[in-house]
């Protein structure tokens, strides 16, 4: 099945400075790949998404790259802000073989944003 | 219901109850899952359903079952409940394959 592995598990970073949060994974039909940002005690909600067919995809100071060959996928937060301080996961969904359909997550990364 | 609703929030149970949790969503979502949070470990796959009338096994099973009767529900079974469950459920809907999961509220479940 799916495998998703997620680094570092702690960050942390100056305000201003850029984060950077990295996932592999290692089923080949795999082809979405979100990150969620979840707060203190609330739920995950979803940042951005990417699909197989795409690169790399941008919303204002988040971008995510996508390395099919390699089957890695990182986030980018640039301009890091305090409200930014959350936990973030990626996520890889299975589209084909025995785990179509699987949303596996990786094991989150703590930022801390210092003022 | 707007959303996806878990019920209950919390919980406390003795070890060796039977306990169901709830999960209802009103998106007519085809996909759900039932993830459990634990700190360190990430949201850990328990069960999974692609459409009403299926379901499938997550990395950690054992000692869950789920079915999906309709679209809507997904309930979350414990036929014996065990203080490694403790933990934080959370259920999740999609509209289709690969799209957007949305996240239930959590329960809070804790194995005495």
């Amino acid at each position: 099945g799916e495998n998703v592995e997620q680094h570092p598990s702690t960050l942390s970073v100056q305000e201003g400075d850029s984060a950077v949060i990295k996932c592999t994974y290692s089923d080949s039909a795999s082809n979405y790949f979100p990150w969620y940002k979840q707060e203190l005690g609330k739920r995950p909600q979803l940042i951005i998404d990417i699909r197989s067919n795409v690169g790399e995809k941008k919303d204002q100071r988040i971008a995510v790259t996508l390395n099919k060959t390699a089957k890695h996928f990182s986030l980018h937060i640039t301009e890091t802000q305090p409200e930014d301080s959350a936990v973030y996961f990626c996520a890889a969904f299975s589209a084909g073989g025995t785990s179509y359909g699987k949303l596996t997550f990786g094991q989150g990364t703590i930022l801390t944003v210092h003022p | 219901i707007a959303g996806i609703t878990q019920a209950p929030t919390s919980q406390i149970l003795a070890a060796g109850r039977r306990m169901t949790l709830r999960c209802t969503q009103d998106m007519r979502h085809n996909a759900m899952y039932w993830y459990r949070q634990d700190l360190g470990l990430g949201l850990r796959l328990i069960h999974y359903s692609n459409t009403a009338g299926t379901t499938g096994k997550g990395e950690v099973p054992d000692g869950y079952s789920v079915s999906r009767a309709n679209t809507d529900d997904f309930p979350l079974t414990l036929a014996s409940a065990v203080p490694s469950q403790t933990s934080v459920y959370f259920c999740a809907s999609s509209d289709r394959d690969g799209t957007e999961a949305f996240f239930g509220q959590g329960t809070r479940l804790t194995v005495v």
